[in-house]
C-alpha cells in the first residue's frame, strides 16, 4: 500500500539544538518529494522539492536530502522562529496530478 | 512572484446560507487546486483543475461546487454546508499538473471557515 510517514509527530529543541526529521515513503515511481513549512492558520510555505535519490538541497538553516525510501529535513542550530509544523509530499506514478502528505511534525523551538 | 491570494481570511456562516471562496494567481499557472484543512491533520484535496477543466473531484459532496472562469481564477460555491465542515481551506496552483519537474504546488494563505 502506498504510504508517506513523518516522524517524529513532534520535536522539541532547544536553541541550537540540531535535529533531523523523517518523511518516509513506500510508492511505486516517485516523481517528486516536496517540503513545506506551515505555521498555524496559514498556508504551507513552499520549501524545497527533490526528485532523485542522492539529491540534496539546502536554505539557511535547513538541508533536505532524498534517498529511495525516505527523505529527510536538517535542521542546524534551529532559533524559536523556526518552530512550526514541516509537510512532506509525495507525488508518484499511480497519484500523478495530485500531492500525498504525510502528518507532519511539529517543531517546537525553545530559547 | 510566487503568490496565491485568497477571499476572505475568514468566513462565518449559516447552514442555510450561500457563500463563495475565491482564489487568484497571476504566475501563469495552469492547474490550481483546492484542499480542505482540519486542525492538525495534513490538506486534504478536494479538487484539481488543469488547464481550467476539471481534472479530480476527490468525491466531494455537492454542497461544494468549484468553478473556474479563467486560468488565473478558481471559486469555490458553498451552500447547505454542515457544522463539520467548518475547517481552513486552501487553494494552491502549479505551473502544470503535477508528474512533471517544475510543478511544485505553492499555497494561499486559505480561508477560516466557521459553519454555525
Amino acid at each position: 500500500e502506498d504510504q508517506v510517514t513523518q516522524s517524529p509527530e513532534a520535536l522539541r529543541l532547544q536553541e541550537g539544538e540540531s535535529s533531523s526529521l523523517n518523511c518516509s515513503y513506500t510508492v511505486s515511481g516517485l516523481r517528486g518529494l516536496f517540503w513545506y513549512r506551515q505555521d498555524p492558520g496559514k498556508g504551507p510555505e513552499f520549501l524545497f522539492t527533490l526528485y532523485s535519490a542522492g539529491e540534496e538541497k539546502e536554505k539557511e538553516r535547513l538541508k533536505a536530502t532524498l534517498t529511495k525510501k525516505e527523505s529527510f529535513l536538517h535542521i542546524t542550530a534551529p532559533k524559536p522562529e523556526d518552530s512550526a509544523t514541516y509537510l512532506c509530499a509525495v507525488v508518484y506514478n499511480t497519484n500523478a496530478g495530485k500531492s500525498t502528505f504525510g502528518d507532519g511534525t511539529t517543531l517546537t523551538v525553545k530559547p | 512572484d510566487t503568490e496565491v491570494t485568497q477571499t476572505p481570511k475568514h468566513l462565518v456562516m449559516g447552514m442555510t446560507n450561500k457563500k463563495s471562496l475565491k482564489c487568484e494567481q497571476h504566475m501563469g499557472h495552469r492547474a490550481m487546486y483546492w484542499y480542505k484543512q482540519k486542525a492538525k491533520k495534513p490538506p486534504e484535496l478536494m479538487f484539481v483543475y488543469s488547464y481550467e477543466k476539471l481534472s479530480i473531484n476527490e468525491s466531494v459532496p455537492s454542497r461544494f461546487s468549484p468553478e473556474c472562469p479563467n486560468s488565473s481564477l478558481l471559486n469555490l460555491h458553498l451552500h447547505a454546508l454542515q457544522p463539520e465542515d467548518s475547517a481552513l481551506y486552501l487553494c494552491a496552483s502549479s505551473q502544470r499538473p503535477q508528474g512533471g519537474a517544475t510543478d511544485t504546488q505553492y499555497f494561499g494563505p486559505g480561508t477560516r471557515l466557521t459553519v454555525l
